[in-house]
């Protein structure tokens, strides 16, 4: 299995600042990765695709980059309706993975 | 907009077996990866298996012994069958839908889950 590696696990920024969460996978998968957003005791939804793709919709604050191993998810200017746990997941090789998850707070 | 929706028992005994479905509305089951995630509490994502409407599937080799997934398109439906199952297997579980144009490369959208308790 493709292992993928978050970080942080949990992170604490005021509403306007830069967040960045990094995910690595375990070997390369090209731009094989997607983002998530999870609230509190809801499903997870869609925002990156392919690395890089916004998904129709989602705010133009929310960024992803990255190929090969290393990929990055910003959120340029952070809202309080951002507040959420953030997952990577990968589609490079069955099974599908997902990263543990950043706890995004608000300071 | 399409809608998904599980049901099924929200406690089941040890060693028994979790049973699910997945009803699809608002559009057709027919020529999507159908897939089933699940979410231990506090905890991150497991993807368990996904099932395309052919029948044919794709389950994760950590739960592949126990693991049966079907789909009936006359009432665009799929289920889980989970067996022998310990509390380890409690969790919210979700179904969600992948487009087979990049052989299942997301999921959207996702049902809102529902949580299965393993206890006797």
């Amino acid at each position: 299995d493709i292992q993928m590696t978050q970080s942080p696990s949990s992170l604490s920024a005021s509403v306007g600042d830069r967040v960045t969460i990094t995910c690595q996978a375990s070997q390369d998968i090209s731009n094989y990765l997607n983002w998530y957003q999870q609230k509190p005791g809801k499903a997870p939804k869609l925002l990156i695709y392919d690395a890089s793709n916004l998904e129709t919709g989602v705010p133009s604050r929310f960024s992803g980059s990255g190929s090969g191993t290393d990929f990055t998810f910003t959120i340029s200017s952070l809202q309080p309706e951002d507040i959420a746990t953030y997952y990577c997941q990968q589609y490079d090789n069955l099974p599908r993975t997902f990263g543990q998850g950043t706890k995004v707070e608000i300071k | 907009q399409v809608q998904l929706q599980e049901s099924g028992p929200g406690l089941v005994k040890p060693s028994e077996t979790l049973s699910l479905t997945c009803t699809v509305s608002g559009g057709s089951i027919s020529s999507y990866y159908w897939s089933w995630i699940r979410q231990p509490a506090g905890k991150g994502l497991e993807w368990i298996g996904r099932i395309y409407t052919s029948g044919s599937t794709n389950y994760n080799p950590s739960l592949k012994s126990r693991v049966t997934m079907s789909v009936d398109t006359s009432k665009n439906q799929f289920s889980l069958k989970l067996s022998s199952v310990t509390a380890a297997d409690t969790a919210v579980y979700y179904c969600a839908r992948s487009d087979t144009a990049r052989g299942g490369a997301w999921f959207d959208p996702w049902g809102q889950g529902t949580l299965v308790t393993v206890s006797s």
